[in-house]
């Protein structure tokens, strides 16, 4: 079993660029794939970047993703950051093949 | 268009019996292992467990939280799967997502559905 730590909260102006960590406490971070997750209040959350570094279709390429093994840790990129780009960001990767999330991040866009 | 919707929430009392339901359309189902996470009022996401696909034996895995309690299913005639909740407690108190995963090559991003709220209380 292992752990995903994030910040709790991050905050940035608009048009900067932010990066969100996801620390995997044992185990290697390349031996399964990481997901990361946007969720604005009341709603369920939406894939921006799976399998490390893929971006679904329809998510802006301002949002990246990458992973680094010397750290053990996976990160988020959001660049030109936007108003609408506050929410709840959640890493994700698997164990036994069943989801494991972090804590999550709370950005503020201000 | 990929729709996957959760059903069956609702207030329970502690100790009682639920099934959740993920019933997806837009894609074939058969190829998608299914997980369930929750997220309880205020917390962050928890997985729950996962049912692989019939071809690899539709083995399931459980968090320790829920085995022993919690059971998943699936029916690929019908594009559904199922969360069987057991003797279930006030921690059991969450929104319940399904999300599937492309189990075939090229790889695809999950899908999520909307979720569906359990309460359990007396």
């Amino acid at each position: 079993n292992f752990l995903l730590t994030q910040p709790r909260s991050v905050s940035e102006s608009p048009g900067k660029t932010v990066t969100i960590s996801c620390t995997r406490s044992s185990g290697s971070i390349a031996n399964n794939y990481v997901q990361w997750y946007q969720q604005r209040p009341g709603s369920s959350p939406t894939t921006l970047i799976y399998a490390d570094n893929e971006r679904p279709s329809g998510v802006p390429d301002r949002f990246s993703g990458s992973i680094d093994s010397s750290s053990n840790s996976a990160s988020l990129t959001i660049s030109g950051l936007k108003t609408e780009d506050e929410a709840d960001y959640y890493c994700q990767s698997y164990d036994s093949n069943i989801q494991v999330f972090g804590g999550g991040t709370k950005l503020t866009v201000l | 268009e990929v729709r996957l919707v959760e059903s069956g929430g609702e207030l329970v009392q502690p100790g009682r019996s639920l099934r959740l339901a993920c019933t997806a359309s837009g894609l074939t189902f058969a190829d998608y292992a299914v997980n369930w996470a929750r997220q309880a009022p205020g917390k962050g996401l928890e997985g729950v467990g996962v049912i692989g696909t019939n071809p690899l034996g539709a083995t399931t895995e459980y968090a320790a939280s829920v085995k022993g309690r919690f059971s998943i299913s699936r029916d690929d005639s019908r594009s559904v799967a199922y969360l069987q909740l057991n003797s279930l407690t006030t921690e059991d108190t969450a929104v319940y997502f399904c999300s599937l995963l492309y189990q075939l090559l090229p790889r695809k991003p999950p899908a999520w559905g909307q979720g569906t709220l359990v309460t359990v209380s007396s």
